[in-house]
């Protein structure tokens, strides 16, 4: 079986500062791990993935995550945050590649103060 | 990235009835999966759908409450029957790419009085 752990429900940052974002996962076989982001009144949009190539991921919207497979977690962070980036960020993994299901973390709600 | 459309976008709907979600996508993809997402939760898949054969169910969901059809590679529908206001949901389809990758459709909000 295979599960993801977002710890915290909101996490608030200031206009510029770092974003970290926690990840920690479960997983029977090597995973595929991704984040997607949800804004407001919208659907999945999908920020990035590991799928067994590089440990360090880089994705859209100037987010990256590292794989560590050691202590089974896989951060989403961005140096710089901006007032767009607030939404709620989803951590899931996939335990094979195409045609295998999904199973997503809580989420976490990303506030940016100005 | 395939391009995703849900029909309806939202709906208000009493108790008892039953409301047909569709879902189309802009190339033939193998896999299509519904999710559900309760107000302030997280996604849960409620089923995989093939196309020419029948929907495999996750725990907890039955064909009964949630039928599916798959006609072609590119079209498929939910409906969410006899519902309560515990189904009131947002209810998002998602294709699996030959990249491994599950995109998403922009969901159908639904309320159930």
């Amino acid at each position: 079986a295979q599960s993801v752990t977002q710890l915290g429900s909101h996490v608030s940052v200031s206009e510029g500062a770092l974003v970290l974002l926690r990840c920690n996962y479960s997983s029977s076989v090597p995973p595929y791990l991704f984040w997607y982001v949800q804004y407001p009144n919208q659907g999945l949009q999908l920020l990035l993935k590991y799928t067994s190539a590089a440990t360090l991921v880089k994705g859209i919207n100037g987010f990256e995550a590292e794989f560590k497979k050691s202590e089974t977690s896989f951060h989403l962070t961005k140096p710089s945050a901006h007032m767009s980036d607030a939404a709620e960020y989803f951590c899931a993994v996939s335990e094979s590649g195409a045609n295998s299901k999904l199973t997503f973390g809580k989420g976490i709600t990303l506030s940016v103060r100005p | 990235s395939a391009v995703i459309s849900q029909k309806p976008s939202r709906d208000i709907c009493q108790r008892g009835t039953s409301l047909t979600i569709q879902c189309q996508v802009d190339s033939q993809v193998t896999m299509m999966f519904w999710y559900r997402q309760q107000p302030g939760q997280s996604l849960t898949l409620i089923a995989t759908a093939n196309q020419g054969s029948e929907a495999t169910y996750e725990s907890g969901f039955v064909i009964d409450k949630f039928p599916i059809s798959r006609p072609n590679l590119t079209f498929s529908t939910l409906t969410v029957s006899n519902m309560s206001p515990e189904d009131s949901s947002i209810y998002l389809c998602s294709v699996d790419d030959i990249q491994e990758t599950q995109y998403f459709g922009p969901g159908t909000r639904l309320l159930v009085l």
